[in-house]
């Protein structure tokens, strides 16, 4: 089954302590990308990367960090987090060479709270 | 740069009433449009899309036109169900060259439909 998993899909933690949120997807797709989603804010991208390697900030980029060392893994680290990181967090993936008709496959979602 | 508008909601609706969420966008050249629908719980999936201009969408049930002349992609559903009650995303992608595929979400609307 084609798909996009997180984990955890729910942390509790507090201010400082580092935490990494994985991301895999089994499309073989080249695109990946990290959102937060608030409430009256929508969905808005952290990160996004186009290929192993090749990673861009997004539009909120400030305190987190990516990697992509394989094509199917994408983890978001949160080096110090601060209790405005609290947010639901969604992985997507694409295709990405066919253009901007690209569908997106999201996953579940992880819901962090930073206390 | 690029912006969706759309209302946050809740829109409240009985069974078998017609739906309209208005969505309207802002963007240089020609992007493709989405709607996404996020369930509660889980993440978002593509409901229908349109590539250019005069392009129906359809899917489930669900419409939208892309209208380049208005900027606007609404979302349209004959008659609602209850289990059509979920947060609806109205969404761009345009190519901003080198492969980089920036997608633009609005914030979110917040279908209830009540038996």
């Amino acid at each position: 089954e084609a798909q996009v998993t997180q984990n955890p899909r729910y942390l509790i933690t507090v201010t400082g302590k580092k935490l990494t949120v994985t991301c895999s997807q089994n499309m073989n797709h080249e695109y990946m990308s990290w959102y937060r989603q608030d409430p009256g804010l929508g969905l808005r991208q952290i990160y996004y990367s186009m290929n192993v390697e090749v990673t861009d900030k997004g539009d909120v980029p400030e305190g987190y960090k990516v990697s992509r060392k394989e094509k199917r893994n994408f983890p978001l680290i949160l080096e110090s987090p601060s209790p405005n990181q609290t947010s639901l967090y969604f992985c997507a993936s694409s295709w990405g060479l066919a253009g901007s008709t690209d569908t997106q496959y999201f996953g579940p979602g992880t819901r962090l709270t930073v206390l | 740069g690029n912006s969706v508008t759309q209302m946050e909601g809740p829109v409240t609706l009985s069974e078998e009433a017609f739906l309209t969420i208005n969505c309207t966008y802002t963007a240089t050249g020609y992007p493709s449009l989405f709607w996404y629908v996020q369930y509660p719980g889980e993440g978002l999936q593509l409901l229908l899309k349109a590539t250019k201009a005069d392009d129906k969408g359809s899917n489930k049930g669900f419409e939208a036109t892309y209208r380049k002349e208005t900027t606007s992609f609404h979302l349209e559903k004959g008659s609602v169900q209850v289990s059509d009650s979920a947060v609806y995303f109205c969404a761009l992608s345009a190519h901003l060259g080198g492969g980089y595929q920036k997608v633009t979400f609005g914030i979110g609307t917040k279908l209830q439909v009540i038996p």
